[in-house]
């Protein structure tokens, strides 16, 4: 089974500074990889998704993640976080068609 | 504003109650799906319809119930649930073929459920 491991549980930044969440993941066939993002007291929405081609995935909200299949990773950055980031993120790999494997998630709080 | 719409927001029951949520979507999607999510935790996949015919079941105890009356509505029936049951429930669909690999999962904003 596919899986994926967030190596950051919380991550405190200030605002305007760059954040990077770690994510790796376990696979031995084709992979499809995905950030969530969730904010408070709401569901998760899809940040990107990498399917296949170039490695490095733009987002929404100023966010990308570089695919690296060497080092079996999947990082999210953003360059310049805005307070409205504070929110759960979680990566996930796909397993088939419909079932996502969800890491444990990150906890990033921005402070001014 | 979410495209998937979950009612009610919050719900508390008592071990003997019988009880609903509900969930609608209006995008043309295939497949929705129910999950279960504690605090600080991810998501779990419980349920999934695809053409509105349960295609993944992972175990679920069967005091939980789905249902797709339709394309757009999917319900999840309660029935004699337990303290620890108590979660966010949260409906999620996605387009045909390919499901949550080749389209993103669109997700509600979830009921919370308080079993007492």
């Amino acid at each position: 089974a596919q899986s994926v491991t967030q190596l950051d549980s919380q991550v405190p930044v200030f605002e305007e500074a760059p954040v990077e969440l770690r994510c790796n993941y376990s696979s031995s066939v084709s992979v499809y990889l995905f950030w969530y993002v969730q904010y408070p007291n709401q569901g998760l929405q899809l940040l990107l998704k990498y399917l296949s081609g170039s490695t490095l995935v733009k987002g929404i909200n100023g966010f990308e993640a570089e695919f690296n299949k060497s080092q079996t990773s999947f990082h999210l950055r953003k360059p310049s976080v805005h307070i409205s980031d504070t929110a759960e993120y979680f990566c996930a790999v796909s397993e088939n068609d419909y079932k996502l494997s969800f890491g444990a998630g990150t906890t990033v709080t921005v402070r001014a | 504003d979410t495209e998937v719409t979950q009612t009610p927001k919050h719900l508390v029951m008592g071990m003997t109650n019988k009880k609903s949520l509900k969930c609608e979507q209006h995008m043309g999607h295939r497949a929705m799906y129910w999950y279960k999510q504690k605090a600080k935790k991810p998501p779990e996949l419980m349920f999934v319809y695809s053409y509105e015919k349960l295609s993944i079941n992972e175990s679920v105890p069967s005091r939980f119930s789905p249902e797709c009356p339709n394309s757009s509505l999917l319900n999840l029936h309660l029935h004699a649930l337990q303290p620890e049951d108590s979660a966010l429930y949260l409906c999620a669909s996605s387009q045909e073929g390919g499901g949550a690999r080749d389209s993103p999962l669109h997700f509600g904003n979830g009921t919370r459920l308080t079993v007492t």
